[in-house]
């Protein structure tokens, strides 16, 4: 079976830093991407790993462990506009066509 | 704007109603997906098509018939729906190929309610 296993909520403060955990099981894996979700709205891309280690955009960081089948996503600087979901998702190729197997998504709430 | 435009943001409808949910993106893309999403669920792969082949059918309920007329333009006709079917349905789109990692562009769906 495939399986995506990251936390449900997550709370953290304004300014602070806070880590997302993502651990897959999935019969295909060609990289692990994440998104964010804000209430009502759509699923944005943030940040793709391929290979093992840290991508940094920003504010945000992704970082990935092919070995462990684990990564995590970092946001520093908490602002309030984080407040949000955040999914990762194994990028799976193994039917010659790009699809996506999405974890259950991270609610992450910042506050004052 | 994400450049994926979905319709109607919301839709009710009766088990035995016959409706479509449509997509749009204009951002030249190839492939386009339908997702469902159910509160504290992943999100669900319904269908992919490339280049306006359907190449990815995750079991999906007969009930729920996509339809690909051309690269732009992503249908879901809707028949017979069950109060479990309830949910958002949310559509993508991204460049085929599998080269390099070609991130997905979503709309913001349509919220379903089944009666």
């Amino acid at each position: 079976g495939q399986s995506l296993e990251q936390p449900s909520e997550v709370t953290a403060v304004e300014g602070a830093i806070v880590q997302i955990n993502c651990t897959y099981q999935t019969s295909g894996f060609y990289g692990l991407s994440w998104y964010q979700q804000h209430d009502g709205g759509a699923p944005t891309f943030l940040s793709y790993n391929g290979l093992d280690g840290l991508e940094e955009t920003g504010r945000f960081s992704s970082f990935l462990s092919r070995s462990d089948s684990y990564g995590y996503l970092l946001l520093q600087e908490l602002q309030m506009k984080d407040s949000a979901s955040y999914f990762c998702a194994v990028r799976d190729l193994s039917g010659g066509y790009n699809k996506l197997i999405f974890g259950a998504g991270t609610r992450l709430a910042v506050h004052p | 704007e994400t450049g994926v435009t979905q319709t109607p943001r919301h839709l009710v409808m009766g088990m035995t109603n016959k409706k479509s949910l449509k997509c749009e993106q204009h951002l030249g893309h190839n492939a386009m997906y339908w997702y469902k999403q159910s509160a504290k669920k992943p999100l669900e792969l319904m269908f992919v098509y490339n280049f306006k082949e359907q190449t990815e059918n995750n079991s999906v309920p007969s009930r729920f018939s996509p339809e690909c007329p051309n690269s732009s333009h992503l249908f879901l006709h809707l028949h017979t729906l069950q109060p479990e079917d309830s949910a958002l349905y949310l559509c993508a789109s991204s460049h085929a190929g599998t080269g390099e990692n070609q991130p997905q562009h979503f709309g913001d769906g349509t919220r379903l309610s089944i009666l």
